[in-house]
């Protein structure tokens, strides 16, 4: 098992709607979530994170996060065409070994369709 | 603040040559990240750096693969000898409190061995 999961996608949305984008981690001592846009040849970008149970909202973002099921989630509401990229979980997985660094998953392609 | 700066953007070598890598982290961070993205394998984290210090370097490939950071300022990651699976994009992430406020990450350098 991958220690942070997601789906690669594409996952196609048109213009105006709700993007749900998924994650799940596989070590339950997890503290920090994080959500990176990354446009096609650029760097990641960092959109949220998010610590505690429940959602937090930024603008069209909204994070969730279930810990008891090892989930995290990224919804973008009002879809726009340069929402497309891919979007990257990462999390600051528990224990000692583990430290401060952070464990991405392999990203899910997003793409509006105008 | 002119954020994580990264050089080259673009480097392209032979097989068996030295590469050098170079990062210049946000002023008053004290983490430091090396991280190599592929398509295969995604964002992997190859070492990284509190206050000078290294702290994690499992995920350095092999002895080829050498980190230093001199200073708060600048780091360098050096392949000595390069070989052609080496070719992705390097990026470099800086970090204060990584807990509460995730990476910055560089523009990456693009690397090609032939």
């Amino acid at each position: 098992q991958k220690e942070v999961e997601q789906n690669s996608g594409p996952l196609s949305v048109p213009e105006g709607a709700i993007a749900s984008l998924n994650c799940t981690y596989s070590d339950r001592g997890s503290q920090s979530f994080f959500w990176y846009r990354q446009y096609s040849g650029k760097s990641p970008e960092l959109i949220m994170f998010i610590y505690s149970n429940g959602d937090k909202e930024d603008g069209r973002f909204t994070a969730q996060l279930n810990k008891a099921s090892q989930y995290v989630s990224l919804l973008i509401r009002d879809s726009q065409p340069s929402d497309s990229a891919t979007y990257l979980c990462a999390v600051n997985l528990g224990g000692k070994s583990s430290g401060d660094k952070l464990t991405f998953g392999t990203g899910t392609r997003l793409a509006v369709r105008p | 603040d002119a954020g994580v700066i990264q050089s080259p953007r673009h480097e392209v070598t032979e097989m068996g040559q030295e590469v050098t890598l170079r990062c210049k982290p946000i002023s008053g961070h004290d983490y430091l990240f090396w991280y190599r993205q592929t398509m295969m394998r995604g964002l992997e984290l190859l070492i990284y750096f509190n206050n000078n210090v290294p702290i994690d370097d499992s995920g350095m490939p092999e002895d080829r693969f050498s980190a230093k950071m001199p200073n708060a300022s600048f780091s360098t990651l050096k392949i000595q000898p390069s070989e052609p699976r080496d070719s992705a994009v390097y990026f470099c992430a800086s970090s204060y409190k990584i807990r509460a406020a995730g990476y910055t990450f560089g523009s990456g350098t693009r690397l090609t061995v032939v």
